[in-house]
């Protein structure tokens, strides 16, 4: 049982313009929402995180939003840069549940030149 | 200046035979994970700590261990390796139960 999707395996976009990497999930007890970005033969890089609370939450290039009702969030990354390809992972977690994370298949973010 | 350090990088092991991999943190975070990651999957929870309490997911097979001898500390022992058990190990750590993990570069475990 799947219960964060990314749906898009593979994303390319052109340097300078803007990524967007979609996330869904199904379990209405997600409070907490993590994205993560990897590179080959390296561990997850934390790179921004949303509450339930909120609908949005920014940090310098990166945005994440989150639509509760649609159990859907993105993560936007402008301006895009070749240095941010890499395999973007969301993750979810829930109090309930305490430390554990629920990770999406991850989407491969290609930034042309 | 690493915060969670694996160790190695890369191990190679044979067909049943005991193998260990370690982890540490200079972040002083109460939690630490371990995490199964196999190509083109999403990282899968293993277990956990939580200080000195483990928590061991339902669906983690008996052949995976861990310990956890300190805070610093923690280590991933496969009893009896099979070829399906190739994969990266990823450790991760956070400060407190449902806050944000940190996670190590991962050791790559090849099965021969």
């Amino acid at each position: 049982d799947q219960q964060v999707k990314q749906n898009s395996p593979s994303l390319s976009v052109q340097e300078g313009r803007i990524s967007i990497l979609n996330c869904d999930y199904t379990n209405s007890m997600f409070d907490y929402f993590l994205w993560y970005k990897k590179y080959p033969a390296e561990g997850p890089t934390f790179l921004i995180s949303i509450s339930s609370i909120k609908d949005k939450n920014e940090d310098g290039r990166f945005t994440v939003f989150l639509n509760k009702s649609a159990k859907h969030l993105s993560l936007h990354i402008v301006p895009s840069q070749p240095g941010d390809s890499a395999v973007y992972f969301c993750a979810a977690s829930d109090m309930t549940s305490g430390s554990r994370l629920t990770f999406g298949e991850g989407t491969q973010l290609t930034v042309n030149p | 200046d690493a915060m969670v350090i694996q160790n190695p990088r890369y191990q190679v092991t044979q067909f049943g035979k005991p193998v260990t991999l370690s982890c540490s943190q200079t972040l002083n975070h109460n939690v630490m994970y371990w995490y199964q990651q196999k190509s083109s999957q999403a990282p899968k929870l293993l277990f956990h700590y939580y200080d000195k309490d483990f928590n061991n997911e339902a669906d983690t097979p008996d052949n995976f261990q861990s310990r956890r001898p300190n805070t610093s500390f923690c280590f991933l022992d496969i009893r009896s390796p099979g070829l399906g058990d190739a994969a990266m190990y990823l450790c991760a750590t956070s400060r407190g139960r449902g806050e944000t993990q940190y996670f190590g570069p991962g050791t790559r475990l090849l099965v021969l």
